[in-house]
């Protein structure tokens, strides 16, 4: 199993300028999300997915779109990136339910110019 | 008032010494769960509590519901132990939207 994928690891944008993070996962997990992590600040939720169908904002949506396209796969686009959405992005899945574990992809660091 | 709070932000040890490290709530919570980051970003699953203690080799988590307290122990601390510990709650309230610590880091020297 290779647990929680994200693609790409590393990209550079220009302001304005509009992406596409993936995020898949293999466990057969309900729930998924997206967090950003900027430098001396915890982990943020950005938008989650509760089930196939269904997704929810965070704490910081704004700028930000996300789309469930069936259970395993979890996206986040950027339509208009600026500078402040400079950050280490980071997907998760786990199963529904109070005492299941979150599982972490291995982030995608993000700089817009 | 944060609904989490972790302490203390920056820790230094020298090798082999015992690491506490605490995380203090104000929320209900059906469980905590311990993350530890490493210095290149890959975020690993240490512990998940509802109650009482877990040990998984030197490291040791515990949970104090009635207190809303939960503290993390190294023994025989290592460089390689050196990270970010965050601690995560899983709010009674919303099962889905977790709240995170803002993380303490360990550093170990030899």
């Amino acid at each position: 199993n290779a647990g929680v994928t994200q693609t790409p690891k590393f990209q550079v944008l220009k302001t304005g300028q509009s992406m596409t993070l993936q995020c898949a996962q293999d466990m057969n997990h309900n729930s998924m999300y997206w967090y950003r992590q900027d430098p001396g600040m915890g982990l943020r939720l950005i938008y989650y997915s509760a089930s196939e169908g269904t997704t929810d904002k965070g704490e910081v949506p704004n700028g930000y779109n996300v789309s469930r396209l069936n259970k395993r796969e979890f996206s986040l686009r950027l339509e208009s990136a600026a500078p402040s959405q400079t950050s280490v992005y980071f997907c998760a899945s786990r199963l529904q339910g109070s005492y299941n574990e979150q599982f972490f992809g291995p982030g995608t660091r993000l700089t817009v110019l | 008032k944060n609904e989490v709070e972790q302490s203390p932000q920056n820790l230094t040890a020298q090798e082999g010494e015992f690491i506490t490290i605490n995380c203090s709530y104000s929320v209900g919570i059906s469980a905590l769960h311990w993350l530890q980051q490493h210095p290149g970003g890959g975020i690993v699953s240490l512990f998940m509590l509802s109650s009482g203690k877990k040990k998984h080799g030197r490291l040791i988590a515990t949970i104090n519901i009635q207190e809303k307290h939960s503290s993390l122990h190294i023994t025989a601390s290592h460089p390689r132990d050196s990270a970010v510990y965050i601690c995560v709650l899983h709010p009674a309230y919303n099962t889905d939207k977790l709240i995170f610590g803002t993380g303490t880091r360990l550093q170990v020297f030899p």
